[in-house]
């Protein structure tokens, strides 16, 4: 059962533009949410996290904003740049000592 | 910088094999992951390791086995590898995470395994 989801395999947008990247999930526990970009042949890395107290976060062209009521999150690029171009994926976990594990989305192709 | 090191980029192995992967951080980190990457699945978690000689049972540990004697070393094994087992190996480390914040996870490059 996947428990963090995004349903948009792949999106494409024009240099300059804004990028819009989904994320749903369905275990209300979660607390913490994490965003990563991977480029092909190298792990993995963080870009953005927020907690489940906040509603939005933002980091440079980065904006990661959270819908607890409608358990869904969305990463904003603004521009984006060709250097975007990569596979981003969400991720959730419960904070607190002990609960480290990480559960990943499918990713989106950008 | 937090420096996560695979040992192999690639390895080629065959059906019924004992495989090994190793991984390596430098930076005295607590935790630490094993994930499998496959198409249209994301990342799936296979075992973590909290301390030296702990480890936990991820989404999908059959098949597999692990093992930290040191905290800076975490191996991934495959007892007896199968086709089915052909895919990318991620390995992370983290620092303990807190009540307030969550500690992000630092990846190695990837292990593209394919067993034949």
């Amino acid at each position: 059962d996947q428990q963090v989801k995004q349903n948009s395999p792949s999106l494409s947008v024009q240099e300059g533009r804004i990028s819009i990247l989904n994320c749903d999930y369905t275990n209300s526990m979660f607390d913490y949410f994490l965003w990563y970009k991977k480029y092909p042949a190298e792990g993995p890395t963080f870009l953005i996290s927020i907690s489940s107290i906040k509603d939005k976060n933002e980091d440079g062209r980065f904006t990661v904003f959270l819908n607890k009521s409608a358990k869904h999150l969305s990463l904003h690029i603004v521009p984006s740049q060709p250097g975007d171009s990569a596979v981003y994926f969400c991720a959730a976990t419960l904070l607190g000592v002990g609960n480290e594990k990480l559960t990943f989305g499918t990713g989106t192709r950008l | 910088d937090v420096k996560v090191t695979q040992s192999s980029r690639y390895l080629v192995k065959r059906t019924g094999e004992k495989v090994f992967l190793e991984c390596v951080q430098d930076m005295d980190h607590e935790n630490m992951f094993w994930y499998r990457q496959d198409p249209g699945l994301g990342l799936r978690l296979i075992y973590f390791s909290y301390d030296v000689k702990m480890k936990e049972k991820g989404d999908i540990p059959e098949g597999y086995s692990v093992s930290r004697e040191k905290k800076e070393r975490f191996s991934l094994i495959l007892e007896s590898a199968s086709t089915n087992q052909t895919s990318m190996y991620l390995c992370a480390s983290s620092q303990r995470q807190g009540f307030f914040v969550s500690q992000p996870q630092h990846f190695g490059d990837g292990t593209r395994l394919s067993i034949l």
